[in-house]
């Protein structure tokens, strides 16, 4: 199997907050997570990608300092949306791939709702 | 600028008959493509990939053809099931990256 998880799956969070997404492979060592985020009918963005301990690429326009990552281990990777505001709601999705391979294994996503 | 592209945002088959999804993309330097099968509220599923060195690559009722001089790829379901409705998405990536380019989605309808 390669089975990746998220938690939580939906949040709603009051605007100025700051929420923590976490993205979790279950049965692998991912040794590169990436986070994407996709707006109702449209494509997944790639937001950001993490290797295991060291910093995250973020993609062209997205804000590092908003959108926090942190990849503690080989199994875990997580986003912070710092100072949520409404425009940060979105379905926000995780992958991971394993060492040496190039399919990406999805986690259920996470939909954040900010008020 | 989008260099993946699905023209097609919707797409309807009656169930036992072929479905054939495209795809177009710019980049010369892609050279691995993939297919991913989304439901609502849920992340993709890797549904079949394909090498830019082969131009077939067949997984039970899927098949991908990868036209590298078009520029074109496509994914064939045959034969086509209800439960295979949902949105389909075309990805590539380049050699020595392991970002995934995704284009905008197909939704597939089957019907009884």
């Amino acid at each position: 199997g390669a089975v990746v998880s998220q938690h939580p799956s939906w949040v709603i969070c009051k605007s100025g907050t700051s929420v923590k997404i976490e993205c979790r492979s279950l049965d692998f060592q991912a040794t590169t997570m990436f986070w994407y985020r996709q707006f109702p009918k449209q494509s997944l963005m790639l937001m950001a990608t993490s290797n295991e301990g060291s910093k995250a690429t973020y993609e062209q326009g997205v804000e590092k300092d908003k959108f926090l990552i942190n990849h503690a281990s080989l199994t875990l990777s997580t986003l912070t949306v710092t100072s949520a505001h409404p425009e940060d709601s979105s379905f926000y999705i995780c992958s991971a791939t394993r060492q040496g391979g190039y399919e990406q294994y999805f986690g259920p996503g996470t939909r954040l709702t900010v008020t | 600028d989008q260099q993946v592209k699905q023209n097609s945002p919707s797409l309807s088959v009656q169930e036992g008959r072929i479905s054939i999804l495209n795809c177009d993309y710019t980049n010369s330097m892609f050279d691995y493509f993939l297919w991913y099968k989304k439901y609502p509220a849920e992340g993709p599923t890797f549904l079949i990939s394909i090498s830019s060195i082969k131009d077939k690559n067949e997984d039970g009722r899927f098949t991908v053809f990868l036209n590298k001089s078009a520029k074109h790829l496509s994914l064939h379901i045959v034969p086509s099931q209800p439960g295979d409705s949902a949105v389909y998405f075309c990805a590539a990536s380049a050699e020595a990256t392991d970002k995934l380019i995704f284009g905008t989605g197909t939704r597939l309808q089957v019907f009884p």
